[in-house]
């Protein structure tokens, strides 16, 4: 069974630090991550995706990739309050048009 | 921007009723899904459909669930007999083709309430 695993949370940080999400996942073979951010009640927004190894930017958010360790993880710079919301890593399926969700880490940014 | 539009936004609906849920995709997209989410839970995978047919369905898709789409637009989702334990927000989403790159794009969700 293909896993993705993230920390629930609640991840607690002070306004303007950086917000450190991570993720694991268990398909060796998967090539695509995505990062979505659900407020409460709202459905998953796609904020990022990544698919080679290293750091892709955009904005404040820094994907990072690293498929030998079979880890994905988000950095938000400059935290805000309007970034509190629960943070869910997904992962397409090598094989199949699956994508298989992690449970989300929960984003608390302190004013 | 394009989005995929669910309706209605909320259903309430008595236990043994038939529900269905309805989903416009975004346009040129070719792959569509339905997701789960019992409220403080995780998003589940239903099922997946391409070329009228479904690519791929999860244990929680059983024989009361079925997907149809009944024309160019609509993708629907029906629940036969509904079950307290149905009551969740229910997530469709659409991805445009087969590259691996592709993100899905969700709707809004519906939520379903089973008294």
């Amino acid at each position: 069974q293909k896993e993705v695993e993230q920390n629930s949370g609640p991840l607690s940080v002070p306004e303007g630090a950086i917000a450190s999400l991570n993720c694991t996942y268990s398909d060796r073979g998967s090539q695509s991550f995505f990062w979505y951010r659900q407020y409460s009640g709202k459905s998953p927004e796609l904020i990022m995706s990544i698919y080679s190894n290293g750091d892709q930017e955009d904005g404040r958010f820094t994907a990072q990739l690293n498929k030998a360790s079979q880890y994905v993880s988000l950095l938000i710079r400059d935290s805000q309050p309007s970034d509190s919301a629960t943070y869910l890593c997904a992962v397409k399926e090598n094989y199949g048009q699956n994508f298989v969700f992690g449970p989300g880490t929960r984003l608390s940014v302190l004013p | 921007e394009p989005e995929v539009t669910q309706t209605p936004s909320h259903q309430v609906t008595q236990m043994g009723q038939e529900v269905i849920l309805r989903c416009v995709p975004i346009s040129n997209h070719l792959y569509f899904y339905w997701y789960r989410q019992i409220l403080g839970q995780k998003v589940e995978f239903l099922v997946s459909f391409y070329n009228n047919e479904i690519s791929e369905k999860s244990e929680i898709f059983d024989d009361q669930f079925s997907v149809e789409r009944p024309d160019g637009s609509n993708f629907t989702l029906k629940i036969r007999s509904t079950k307290l334990e149905d009551s969740a927000m229910y997530f469709c989403a659409s991805r445009s083709w087969d590259g691996s790159n592709q993100p899905q794009h969700f709707g809004d969700g519906t939520r379903l309430s089973i008294l």
